[in-house]
C-alpha cells in the first residue's frame, strides 16, 4: 500500500515552455502533498507544502508564480513549472502523507525535468 | 530550526561486512526520525522510522537503526551488506510537535558494497 504515482518520468523542452507535472496517491488520500527539488548529488530541497483546497506555502526562495502547485483532490497535485529556463533543469520529486500525525511521506519516482 | 547532519558523503564496505551510516539530527521538541533509500533516477523509498519506545528500530530489507537522544543520532545499520544495498540514503527529521510539517532531509550518504 502507500502508492504514489508521479508523472511524467522525464521532460525534455525548449526554453520558455510551461511543464506540468502529475502526483497521485494510488491507495490513501493524501491530506498533504510535498514537492521537493533534488540536485545532482544533493539532497532533496523542500519547494513547497499543499494540503488539499487549501493554498500551497512555499519555502522561502521558492517563487510561487513560478512553481505553480494545485492540490485539487486528495489524491491529486500539480506542479506546473511556468516558462522554464534551462536554470529550472532538476529532479523533482513529489511526496503525499496521510493525515497530520505520525505518518511516514511516501515518495513518488520524480521527475527529471531538462530545459533546452 | 529542524536540521539533519550525515557526515560521511560515501560509505564504502565489503559484501557480508557489517554497515553503519550516520546521522545525527536537531529538533527543538520531539524528534520523528526516518530512513528513505534511493536508487538513481527514483524517489525514495520508506526504510524506518522512529517515533517513540525501543530504541532500536527495525526496517525493510535487514536494516535497523538505533536512536541515541544523548548523542542525538539515529544511525543505520546492517549486519551484513549486500551488493544491492549500494544506493543513496537519506536520514530525515520532523519535529513531531509541528504535525503537518514536513520531513527534512540530510544531504546524503552513498552506500558501495563491494562484492
Amino acid at each position: 500500500g502507500a502508492v504514489v504515482s508521479q508523472h511524467p518520468s522525464r521532460v525534455i523542452c525548449k526554453s520558455g515552455t510551461s511543464v506540468k507535472i502529475e502526483c497521485r496517491s494510488l491507495d490513501f488520500q493524501a491530506t498533504t502533498m510535498f514537492w521537493y527539488r533534488q540536485f545532482p548529488k544533493q539532497s532533496l530541497m523542500l519547494m513547497a507544502t499543499s494540503n488539499e483546497g487549501s493554498k500551497a506555502t512555499y519555502e522561502q526562495g521558492v517563487e510561487k508564480d513560478k512553481f505553480l502547485i494545485n492540490h485539487a483532490s486528495l489524491t491529486l497535485s500539480t506542479l506546473t513549472v511556468t516558462s522554464a529556463h534551462p536554470e529550472d533543469s532538476s529532479f523533482y520529486i513529489c511526496s503525499a502523507r496521510k493525515g497530520m500525525g505520525n505518518q511516514p511521506q511516501h515518495f513518488g519516482d520524480g521527475t527529471r525535468l531538462s530545459i533546452l | 530550526a529542524q536540521s539533519v547532519a550525515q557526515p560521511e558523503d560515501q560509505v564504502n564496505v565489503a559484501e557480508g561486512n557489517p554497515l553503519t551510516v550516520k546521522c545525527t539530527y536537531s529538533v527543538s521538541g520531539n524528534p520523528y526520525l526516518f530512513w528513505y533509500v534511493q536508487y538513481p533516477n527514483r524517489g525514495l523509498q520508506f526504510l524506518l522510522k522512529y517515533i517513540t519506545g525501543d530504541n532500536l528500530v527495525k526496517g525493510s530489507y535487514g536494516f535497523e537503526a538505533e536512536f541515541n537522544k544523548s548523542q542525538t543520532s539515529f544511525h543505520l545499520k546492517k549486519p551484513s551488506a549486500l551488493v544491492s544495498d549500494s544506493a543513496l540514503y537519506f536520514c530525515a527529521v520532523r519535529d513531531l510537535n509541528q504535525a503537518g510539517t514536513a520531513l527534512i532531509f540530510g544531504k546524503g550518504t552513498t552506500l558501495s558494497v563491494s562484492s
